[in-house]
Order: structure tokens, then sequence, then C-alpha cells
């Protein structure tokens, strides 16, 4: 079946500027989590949604960082007034809950450049 | 704060060498996930442990888990240049969040 998509797969902003990060989970499960992993790092985790709510949000930098998924399926991960540092891959994954016993799957990331 | 190292950070080995990769965390978890990737690619799942003294094989790697001593290894038996990727490892914490490992790049040469 279909796995975890991203979208878009590349986005170049300049700084100051707003983006939107989409992730399309895997069918059926519940829990999706955003991590974001900088060059020649591990990822690191950013937010953690159980169905429609944010149920850890715990990893976001600071309060330009915001995400959101309404109907407890597609997520949007939005980011104001951009700053390099900001710069990364973005991933997304999704579980079949969020209990820790199902692997978390992993889509194909956003890579983030602003400029 | 749950802490995730891994060593060694680079590794180059040549085919048909057996070696192992080492992650140790600092708090109690019996969580640990181990993923492969490949350079401009994303995570690929590999194995899931979840107690004490758990064992997964598949093909030339075995992961083992020791909650006790808070150390999963991975273990590469005669390489192969397929499997040149980096390695992370991940312990699950509250609410299931990963924290990952800082990687180990792994560089297999005939």
């Amino acid at each position: 079946g279909a796995g975890v998509s991203q979208t878009p797969s590349n986005k170049v902003t300049e700084k100051g500027k707003y983006v939107e990060l989409r992730c399309d989970p895997i069918s059926g499960h519940t829990a999706l989590y955003w991590y974001r992993q900088s060059l020649g790092q591990g990822p690191e985790f950013l937010i953690y949604f159980q169905g429609t709510g944010a149920a850890d949000d715990s990893g976001l930098p600071n309060d330009r960082f915001f995400a959101v998924r309404p109907e407890g399926s597609v997520s949007t991960l939005k980011i104001q007034r951009t700053e390099r540092g900001d710069s990364a891959v973005y991933l997304c994954a999704s579980s079949l809950d969020g209990g820790g016993l199902y692997e978390q799957y992993f889509g194909p990331g956003t890579r983030l450049t602003v400029t | 704060e749950l802490k995730v190292e891994q060593n060694p950070l680079f590794l180059s080995m040549q085919e048909g060498k057996n070696y192992t990769i080492y992650c140790n965390y600092s708090t109690t978890s019996d969580r640990l996930y181990w993923y492969r990737q490949d350079p401009g690619k994303s995570l690929e799942s590999l194995f899931v442990l979840l107690s004490n003294g758990a064992v997964k094989q598949e093909g030339r790697l075995m992961a083992s888990l020791d909650t006790k001593a808070r150390l999963s290894t991975l273990h590469i038996t005669a390489a192969v240049h397929d499997l040149s990727a980096t390695y992370f490892c991940a312990v699950a914490g509250t609410a299931s969040k990963l924290t990952f490992g800082t990687g180990t790049r792994l560089q297999v040469t005939l």
C-alpha cells in the first residue's frame, strides 16, 4: 500500500516568509509525528499527534512553529517568519497508534532551504 | 532528558568482515528501533526491539537489546557493499516520541 507522503519535496524560501509543509500518513494510522533533521545529524522530535490532537508538542523550537491535523489524517507543519536556521529536512512519520509498540514509518521528507 | 549515543560515528570496513555498532541511552526504556538511511533518502525501519534480551536478525544484520545496561547493538556479519548507509538507533521515551542517536555512517569497501 501507499506509504507516508510529503509535499513539497523541496522548498526554497526567503528569510521572513511563511511556509507550510504537508504530510499524508499511511491510511488508518492514528499517530503522526514530525521530526527535523539537520545535515549530519539524527532526526529531532518536533510534535506528535494522536488523532486530531497534539499529544506532545514539546519539541517545537519556538512559537514560530505550529502544526495541525484537523481531521486526524493529513497534517500541516507551519513555520512563520522563517530564519536561515530553520533550513533542514522535515520528516513526517506515522504509526498504527502512539503506544510505542508499532514502528514509525517515515516519509521522504521536505528539504527546506531558507535564503 | 533522554540522551542517545552511538559509536562509532564513522565505520569503514572491508567486504566480508564483521563489526558491531553500539547504541547507549541514558534513561530507562524498553523500546528501541534501528533505522537505515541512504544519502538523500528517508529512514527505513530495520528492527523494533521491545523487551530486554530481544534479538532480531534480518540477513547480515542482527540487533539486540539489553535494557539493564541501556545498550543495543547492531551486528554486521560478512559485510557487503550494499550495506553502506547511515544507521540510526532511536529510543522511545514519553508519548512514543523517538530520540535518535547521531548515526553511524558505514562504508563497506571492496
